[in-house]
């Protein structure tokens, strides 16, 4: 199995903050990288796909990079609707695997 | 538009057989590249994929849980029915079904739409 090890593991940071994720795969996925946003009490929405790749109608100040082993998610501009746990999934091969999910708050 | 809805009991008993049925329109699950996927979520814990079933019938499943796992289709109805044996108070959790999105790796992919989950509670 491929372990995807995601960090922080939580962050607070203030409205207007930029705010960025990492997630390291072990070992070379290329880019099938995913992240996942997902709100209390709701399923995850998928943000950006292939690492770099905007879903439709996500917001322009999420965006993702990275390849190989090493990944960044990140929010330009923090915003309150942005709070949520969020999630990198890797594609490159069966079994999928998550990482164990940022939590992001408001200061 | 994709929808997908979970339905099944909320709760079994340790040993028992649970079955999930998830619902979907908005594709067909015979049409090439297409394909749906379970995932769970123990309270307060991260996502774990559970296995998948492809437009072709193939289906794959974590070998952590393979041999209790069985997926099946019902193509004229726009179901998938997930079938765990064995319940255990650890697989207590928000189960998924999502819409895989392929992306060019066959049998991997995004999940693109998801249902709205169901919470099952193994305890006796």
């Amino acid at each position: 199995d491929i372990q995807m090890t995601q960090s922080p593991s939580s962050l607070s940071a203030s409205v207007g903050d930029r705010v960025t994720i990492t997630c390291q795969a072990g070992q070379d996925i290329s880019n099938h990288l995913n992240w996942y946003q997902q709100k209390p009490g709701k399923a995850p929405r998928l943000l950006i796909y292939d690492a770099s790749n905007l879903e439709t109608e996500v917001p322009s100040r999420f965006s993702g990079s990275g390849s190989g082993t090493d990944f960044t998610f990140t929010i330009s501009s923090l915003q309150p609707e942005d709070i949520a746990t969020y999630f990198c999934q890797q594609c490159d091969n069966l079994p999928l695997t998550f990482g164990g999910g940022t939590r992001v708050e408001i200061k | 538009q994709i929808t997908l809805k979970e339905s099944g009991p909320t709760l079994v008993k340790p040993t028992q057989t649970l079955t999930l049925t998830c619902t979907f329109s908005g594709f067909s699950l015979s049409t090439y590249a297409e394909g749906v996927g379970w995932i769970r979520q123990p309270p307060g814990k991260a996502l774990e994929w559970l296995g998948i079933i492809y437009w072709n019938d193939d289906k794959r499943y974590s070998p952590s849980l393979k041999n209790r796992l069985t997926i099946t289709r019902d193509t004229s109805r726009n179901q998938v029915v997930l079938t765990i044996t064995n319940m255990d108070p650890v697989d207590t959790a928000t189960y998924y079904c999502a819409h895989r999105r392929f992306l060019g790796v066959p049998t991997t992919g995004a999940f693109d739409m998801w249902g709205q989950g169901t919470m099952v509670t193994v305890s006796s």
